[in-house]
């Protein structure tokens, strides 16, 4: 299964600055199929960024994803309060669909 | 608007079955263009995709479950199904169903997942 590390693991950040957060893939993933997920407490994940770069209906056009290959970035270009939580990239080019271990935003 | 719903026991005796219900509304689930789908969140926060189905039956399962997993479909109750076989305390998660459109490979919509405790 192609294995997703994501980078770093907790990122402490104060609202108003850039957050930039890695995903690497160990196998070479479509474009088409790496999205990106944001999880508050007591909540299901949302859809933030699929298809490597297009932003899911109703996301706010601070966040911005990029890459290509085995490296693809979520970029948040001025932190909101709300913006604080644990944010996950996802693959499905290849079967299993398989998330990364997740990011952690905190604020500090 | 588009809104997925989970339903069954939270509690499950080891060796058992775990059983759960996910309904469908403001959606058909015989579109054709998504997959429904079950994802598993351990209390370590990891995600697991667990499985999907397509409105025709078929069936795509995680290869780490797939002795012991069985997702069905039942398109004319807006509906589809999670069983889980021989279940342990390893499978004690929050339990999600999500839509996943075959387009983009993503999970646009998920459930508010049920929690699955698996204990004596």
């Amino acid at each position: 299964e192609n294995v997703l590390t994501q980078s770093p693991g907790t990122l402490s950040l104060s609202p108003g600055e850039r957050a930039t957060l890695s995903c690497r893939a160990s196998q070479n993933v479509s474009s088409t199929y790496l999205a990106w997920y944001q999880q508050k407490p007591g909540q299901a994940p949302r859809l933030l960024i699929y298809s490597t770069s297009n932003r899911a209906t109703g996301i706010p056009d601070r966040f911005s994803g990029s890459g290509s290959g085995t490296d693809f970035t979520l970029t948040i270009s001025s932190l909101e309060p709300e913006d604080f939580a644990v944010f996950y990239c996802q693959q499905y080019g290849s079967s299993p669909a398989t998330f990364g271990q997740g990011t952690k935003l905190e604020i500090k | 608007q588009v809104q997925l719903q989970e339903s069954g026991p939270g509690l499950v005796k080891p060796s058992q079955t775990l059983s759960l219900t996910c309904s469908v509304s403001g959606d058909s689930i015989s579109r054709g263009n998504s997959y429904w789908n079950w994802v598993r969140q351990y209390p370590g926060k990891g995600l697991e995709w667990i499985g999907n189905i397509y409105y025709s039956g078929s069936t795509y399962y995680n290869p780490s479950l797939k002795s012991r997993v069985t997702i069905l479909v039942d398109t004319s109750n807006h509906q589809f199904s999670l069983r889980l076989t021989s279940v342990t305390a390893a499978d004690t998660a929050v339990y999600y169903c999500a839509r996943l459109r075959r387009s983009a490979g993503a999970f646009d919509i998920w459930g508010q997942g049920t929690m699955v405790t698996v204990s004596s």
